[in-house]
């Protein structure tokens, strides 16, 4: 199994609404990442976590809250949306990296994404 | 800090001719590069990467990759066009800080393949 699956595909929200975004992989790797991408531009990191510990937040505002209750499964919670926030979600994992070490040689793995709407 | 630039948005060519996207990189020390490939409304797909060694890269659905430290560039070539390449291109690379746990992605090259 070499997929990363995100659940839902669609979703769309209002800004009072709460809900959550799902990312899950058995490819027993240690790092998983979530991004925001927007139309025709790259990926923006969010978060990173690494050993289900969050080792990357890229001054995320609190709207968005990630958890990684094990090391298969990484959330992303949502609240109090803006509509700037619409935007394609990526998740995606790798195989990890030890502390201290660097990894060179590791590619990405990406779901589908949840394109998501704020209304 | 680590850094990568497509300088072109959007690369068209005909079905059946060669293929170049542009990749040039920015890098303190030893650059790992990879391209990854976006179909729509899709995730992004690892197509090859670059760590050491041989220049020229071979990677998925017959793309390469030539790596050139003198100029670096890292540009994606294939030698066919096919239609199903058409696609937005990213180049990345591997960030060196925070123990390399994030890749900068370039802005992306939007590839149409006319048939």
């Amino acid at each position: 199994d070499t997929e990363v699956t995100q659940t839902p595909k669609h979703l769309v929200m209002g800004m009072t609404n709460k809900k959550s975004l799902k990312c899950e992989q058995h490819m027993g790797h240690r790092a998983m990442y979530w991004y925001k991408q927007k139309a025709k531009k790259p990926p923006e990191l969010m978060f990173v976590y690494s050993y289900e510990k969050l080792s990357i937040n890229e001054s995320v505002p609190s709207r968005f809250s990630p958890e990684c209750p094990n090391s298969s499964l990484l959330n992303l919670h949502l609240h109090a949306l803006q509509p700037e926030d619409s935007a394609l979600y990526l998740c995606a994992s790798s195989q990890g990296f030890s502390t201290g070490n660097l990894a060179t040689n590791e590619k990405l793995f990406f779901g589908s994404g949840t394109q998501l709407s704020v209304l | 800090a680590q850094s990568v630039a497509q300088p072109e948005d959007q690369v068209n060519v005909a079905e059946g001719n060669p293929l170049t996207v542009k990749c040039t990189y920015s890098v303190s020390g030893n650059p790992y590069l990879f391209w990854y490939v976006q179909y729509p409304n899709r995730g992004l797909q690892f197509l090859l990467k670059y760590i050491t060694g041989d220049n020229l890269v071979k990677g998925s659905y017959g793309f390469e990759a030539e790596f050139n430290k003198s100029q670096t560039s890292f540009h994606l070539k294939k030698p066919s066009a096919l239609v199903s390449d058409s696609a937005l291109y990213f180049c990345a690379v591997r960030d060196i800080d925070n123990y390399g746990q994030n890749f900068v992605f370039g802005p992306g090259t939007r590839l149409s393949v006319l048939p």
